[in-house]
């Protein structure tokens, strides 16, 4: 259990509908990162956010937003949805280490979305 | 910039046998390399990394994984392949830079082990 946890475990969904997926981070971890594994794309990064702000943004398309919250929890809404939205969503949290440039990312065990 | 190419997307060893799954990465600084294993319907394990330091690293359930820089490479292997090997494996890079974390992975490499 990497302390990560994610909800809900299992989405099915229309095409054109809209999804919201939650990540509580490890305790005490600052940054949330958020990856889509899909067949076609493989593992891709997504975004980070940082203490509440947006640190980095991958290959996330402008159907998708996400969001960290004051308690660092964080959301990521999947709008207008595609077939080839379906996908494994994974989130994943590190701590912020002052001066230190490594910190490792703890995954959880992902938001499963069909979308049909 | 950094990507990392794992080659054979399939690797099938006999129980007992070595392991060996390739990775090569390009990274425009010192990189970070990291092995996670995924096994079905579950979620990525870290298997182990390289930072800093001996390039030799030694992760969970007897896997090693050598960073050599002439040759970009950074293959994971274990010396005898058991059952419960059978999951995909998956390369990984980051820049070593303050504020660069995230991962970029390598398409995977299924691992099935022959009894």
């Amino acid at each position: 259990d990497s302390g990560v946890t994610q909800t809900p475990k299992h989405l099915i969904t229309a095409t054109g509908q809209r999804v919201t997926l939650r990540c509580s981070p490890r305790s005490g971890d600052l940054s949330v990162y958020w990856y889509q594994q899909s067949l076609d794309q493989g593992l891709q990064f997504l975004i980070q956010y940082y203490n509440g702000e947006e640190r980095a943004k991958g290959n996330i398309l402008e159907r998708f937003s996400a969001q960290q919250f004051p308690d660092l929890h964080s959301e990521l809404n999947l709008s207008s949805l595609e077939l080839g939205d379906s996908a494994l969503y994974f989130c994943a949290s590190s701590a912020r280490h002052s001066g230190s440039s490594y910190n490792e990312q703890f995954f959880g065990p992902g938001t499963r979305l069909t979308v049909l | 910039a950094q990507s990392v190419t794992q080659l054979g997307s399939h690797v099938s060893v006999s129980e007992g046998a070595l392991v060996l799954l390739r990775c090569n990465y390009s990274s425009s600084v010192p990189p970070y390399l990291f092995w996670y294993v995924q096994y079905p319907n579950q979620g990525l394990q870290l298997l182990l990394k390289y930072t800093t330091g001996a390039t030799l690293v030694k992760g969970i359930n007897g896997f090693e994984a050598e960073f050599k820089k002439s040759e970009t490479s950074f293959h994971l292997t274990k010396p005898s392949a058991h059952m419960s090997d059978a999951a995909e494996y998956f390369c990984a890079v980051r820049l070593s830079n303050f504020g660069n974390e995230k991962l970029t992975f390598g398409t995977g490499t299924r691992l099935t082990i022959i009894p």
